[in-house]
């Protein structure tokens, strides 16, 4: 069975602080997804990111960051240099080779000026 | 612009009362899903459809229907079974590929209250 967990319920940071958002997965299948999605305050979830199982490349997107660490299961979302409009809900989501997409619970970040 | 639109925004069902849910996707997309978002659990599918004329179950699909009759479109029922409706349900789309690889991508959610 899948599952993912994201142990941190809500997270507050001042403006230009880096923060990082947890995020651990369980799955028996050896090829799976990773994504990453963000939630702000008018309730759609916006994609930012994907990994697949094979590729464990950190990635970088101006200020977004990504670390997936199969060794310890966990695909952290680091966020340098925090702004007012990183303020969201952001989740962590993996999908296996059926289509079985699962969320965590979500973390909710708000950025203080 | 392509997107999901979900309709209404917000929607009230009395006791005993059915409501229909509308999500409309312009994407050309396969596959689409409902899902319904409570407080600290983060989302939970409630059905999903892989083409036209077809869906599965999901999670926690009990007290729950939905029709795809059109590639674009994928309403959601909430029926008087469903004992505890209030919460925030979102649908979504996607390429549908058998390894599970493809984003969704997800409409602005109805916010669904008791009366």
């Amino acid at each position: 069975a899948q599952k993912v967990t994201q142990a941190q319920t809500e997270i507050s940071v001042v403006e230009k602080e880096d923060v990082t958002l947890d995020c651990v997965y369980e799955t028996r299948d050896t090829t799976y997804y990773l994504f990453w999605y963000k939630q702000p305050p008018s309730g759609e979830l916006v994609f930012l990111i994907r990994r697949n199982s094979f590729d464990e490349q950190n990635e970088i997107s101006g200020r977004y960051s990504w670390n997936f660490q199969k060794s310890t299961s966990s695909f952290n979302f680091t966020i340098t240099a925090s702004q007012v409009v990183d303020s969201a809900v952001y989740f962590c989501a993996l999908s296996d080779g059926n289509n079985d997409m699962r969320f965590g619970a979500g973390t909710r970040l708000t950025v203080k000026p | 612009d392509g997107g999901i639109t979900q309709s209404p925004k917000y929607l009230f069902r009395k006791e005993g009362q059915n409501v229909t849910l509308s999500c409309e996707q312009n994407l050309n997309h396969d596959a689409m899903y409902w899902y319904r978002q409570d407080p600290g659990q983060g989302l939970r599918l409630i059905y999903y459809s892989q083409i036209v004329n077809d869906f599965q179950k999901g999670d926690i699909a009990e007290g729950y229907s939905v029709s795809r009759e059109k590639k674009e479109s994928f309403p959601l029922t909430v029926t008087s079974a469903q004992k505890n409706p209030t919460a925030f349900y979102l649908c979504a789309s996607s390429i549908w590929k058998l390894r599970g690889d493809q984003p969704q991508h997800f409409g602005d959610g109805t916010r669904l209250s008791i009366l």
